[in-house]
């Protein structure tokens, strides 16, 4: 089972200000990731495919980036609307499909 | 619109049995492989069991290996977890998600699950 571990588990930044939130599998997954985002009572949104592919209707303001072990999801510039817990999942070897622990995003 | 809506949870007792669905429209059901999700209170999200468009394909974590079955229905559009003994640790929102290329595309609102005596 390949292991997807996040970092950090809490960032606080600022409005306005960019966030880079961090994802590493195990082992290789190529460009298999994607980046979700979750607010709270809310289902699930898919933020990011195929580590970099922005998925319908996202803003350009999110951006992912990197292959094999280690990928990057960044937020240029927060708003309000952005707080919230980001997970990774690889899809690569599956199953299972296996999600991060999370990086809470917080106001600070 | 893409939609899918999760029903049939609720309040269960410890060995108990629930069967959840997940009702589909919006996109051709039958072309999509299709996954439960799981979140138990202020927890992450772990991800339960999939099936394939026809159903010939079919996994599930190890967690529940053995206590539930995934099916579908393409004519009713509609997708079914049966969980059988179940455990205090399997108390969480249940999602239904649609898969695309392994990424999950499409997300239900979730069915909440709780074991408890």
């Amino acid at each position: 089972e390949i292991v997807m571990t996040q970092s950090p588990a809490t960032l606080s930044v600022s409005p306005g200000e960019g966030a880079t939130l961090s994802c590493r599998a195990s082992q290789s997954i190529s460009s298999n990731l994607a980046w979700y985002q979750q607010k709270p009572g809310q289902a699930p949104r898919l933020l990011i495919y195929s580590a970099s592919t922005r998925a319908t209707g996202i803003p350009a303001r999110f951006s992912g980036s990197g292959s094999g072990t280690e990928f990057t999801l960044t937020i240029s510039s927060l708003q309000s609307e952005d707080f919230a817990v980001y997970y990774c999942q690889q899809y690569n070897n599956r199953p299972p499909w296996t999600f991060g622990q999370g990086t809470k995003v917080e106001i600070k | 619109e893409v939609q899918l809506v999760e029903s049939g949870g609720g309040l269960v007792k410890p060995g108990g049995s629930l069967r959840l669905s997940c009702a589909a429209s919006g996109f051709t059901f039958s072309s999509f492989s299709l996954n439960w999700v799981r979140q138990a209170p202020g927890k992450g999200l772990e991800w339960v069991s999939s099936i394939s468009t026809s159903g010939n394909y079919i996994y599930y974590a190890d967690s529940l290996k053995g206590r539930c079955t995934i099916s579908r229905d393409n004519a009713r559009n509609s997708l079914y977890l049966e969980m059988n003994s179940l455990r205090a640790e399997d108390t969480a929102v249940y999602y239904c998600a649609r898969e695309r290329y392994g990424d999950l595309d499409y997300w239900g609102q979730g069915t909440l699950v709780t074991v408890s005596s």
